[in-house]
Parts: C-alpha cells; sequence; structure tokens
C-alpha cells in the first residue's frame, strides 16, 4: 500500500504551545499535502508542497519536506483549542493518477 | 461559492440492502474522487470521475460502484450492504490536472455516515 502514517497517532498539548507532526510515505511523489479534519465530517485542505521544495510556510504551519527519507512534518506554533483535529498527509502517486493517499492521521488535542 | 454537497448525511441500512449516495460538486471542478474512511483501514480511495467516465478505482469489489452525471455530479452505489461497509463516505471535487507535476488539491464533503445494521 501507498499509504503513509501519520506519528503520533495522537498529541495533547496546552494552548499556546507548539505542534508537531510527522508522516512517513512509501514511493516516490510528485507533491504531498496536509489536510485537517474535524470529528466526523470532511476534510480541509491545508497547505501543499511540491517535491522540489524543502519548507513552506501558511500563517501559523510550517511544513517541511525531505523525499530522501520519504518524510514531512506539519508545525503549528502557538497552538489554539480550535486547532483541535485530526491531521492527515496525503501523497500523490507519480503514475498519473488522480487519487490521492491518505495517512493514518494524527488526533491533536489543545487544552484550553 | 458553494461548497461539495453530500446527500444524505445519514442513513441506516440492514445487510443484504443496497444504497445509493449523492455528491454535488463544486462548480466548474470536473473531478469528483470518493473515499471511504473507516478506524481501522482509515481513509480508502474508491474511484474517481472526470467526464463522466471513470477515470481511477480503488481496490473494493465490484459490490462498489459510481457514476458522473454532464453536469458533474456523481453518485456512489453499493449493493449486498454487509456490516463492514459501515463508514463515512466521503466526496471530493477538484480542478482537473492530469498527473505530472501538477496538484490535485481536493476539496471534501462533510460526508455520509453509513451504518449497516
Amino acid at each position: 500500500s501507498q499509504q503513509g502514517e501519520e506519528d503520533p497517532q495522537a498529541l495533547s498539548i496546552q494552548e499556546g504551545e507548539n505542534a508537531t507532526m510527522n508522516c512517513s510515505y512509501k514511493t516516490s511523489i510528485n507533491n504531498l499535502q496536509w489536510y485537517r479534519q474535524n470529528s466526523g465530517r470532511g476534510l480541509v485542505h491545508l497547505i501543499l508542497i511540491r517535491s522540489n521544495e524543502r519548507e513552506k510556510h501558511s500563517g501559523r504551519l510550517r511544513v517541511t519536506l525531505d523525499t530522501s527519507k520519504k518524510s514531512s512534518s506539519l508545525l503549528i506554533t502557538a497552538s489554539r483549542a480550535a486547532d483541535t483535529a485530526s491531521y492527515f498527509c496525503a501523497t500523490d502517486a507519480q503514475t498519473g493518477a488522480n487519487n490521492l493517499f491518505f495517512g493514518t492521521g494524527t488526533r491533536l488535542t489543545v487544552i484550553p | 461559492k458553494a461548497g461539495v454537497t453530500q446527500t444524505p448525511r445519514y442513513l441506516i441500512k440492514t445487510r443484504g440492502q443496497q444504497v445509493t449516495l449523492s455528491c454535488s460538486p463544486i462548480s466548474g471542478h470536473r473531478s469528483v474522487s470518493w473515499y471511504q474512511q473507516t478506524p481501522g483501514q482509515g481513509l480508502q480511495f474508491l474511484f474517481e470521475y472526470f467526464s463522466e467516465t471513470q477515470r481511477n478505482k480503488g481496490n473494493f469489489p465490484g459490490r462498489f460502484s459510481g457514476r458522473q452525471f454532464s453536469n458533474s455530479r456523481s453518485e456512489m452505489n453499493v449493493s449486498t450492504l454487509e456490516l463492514g461497509d459501515s463508514a463515512l463516505y466521503l466526496c471530493a471535487s477538484s480542478l482537473d490536472v492530469t498527473g505530472g507535476s501538477g496538484a490535485n488539491v481536493l476539496t471534501f464533503g462533510a460526508g455520509s455516515r453509513l451504518t449497516v445494521l
């Protein structure tokens, strides 16, 4: 399976702290994306990083990509209670197919 | 603009029945993908449609099928329901980016929660 894996599976932090989630994947990719899912709802796209990029920022989000290690990390700075959600990485396949492969997700809880 | 709309949001069926789920993509999005989400298997790709044609298919049995209409709206059908089909079914639409180094950013609907008893 090309599905990635997130680490840790669950993370609990205090409001104001930073949260770091990691993602590992198995095959070569064109790009990697991070999505967020509030409980039982659809996923929301957060940020995309291309295979030739090493780091990308968007507001309080910072994503890194290491294609040699087939891994990525998502950092959320100055977390808020509203950041409580599950976070998934998603990779494409370099086959030209349009489907994404999602990781297993990290459940983040931010305690007010 | 309106987001991706999925109906129904919740439904309960019994084993052996069939179910049809509907998805209306964002206006202008021609690609529609379906995913199944369960606690045990996570998010699994079902299939993707573009211009009324199935372009990609995941590793699901033939009981799972879908179609796309000329207005890009899509339906998926599951026949002979099994207990293991209980899941959140997510539809996502995107602007078509055909492979290569293109980026397929998905916009998801809220999902249809299917419970099979």
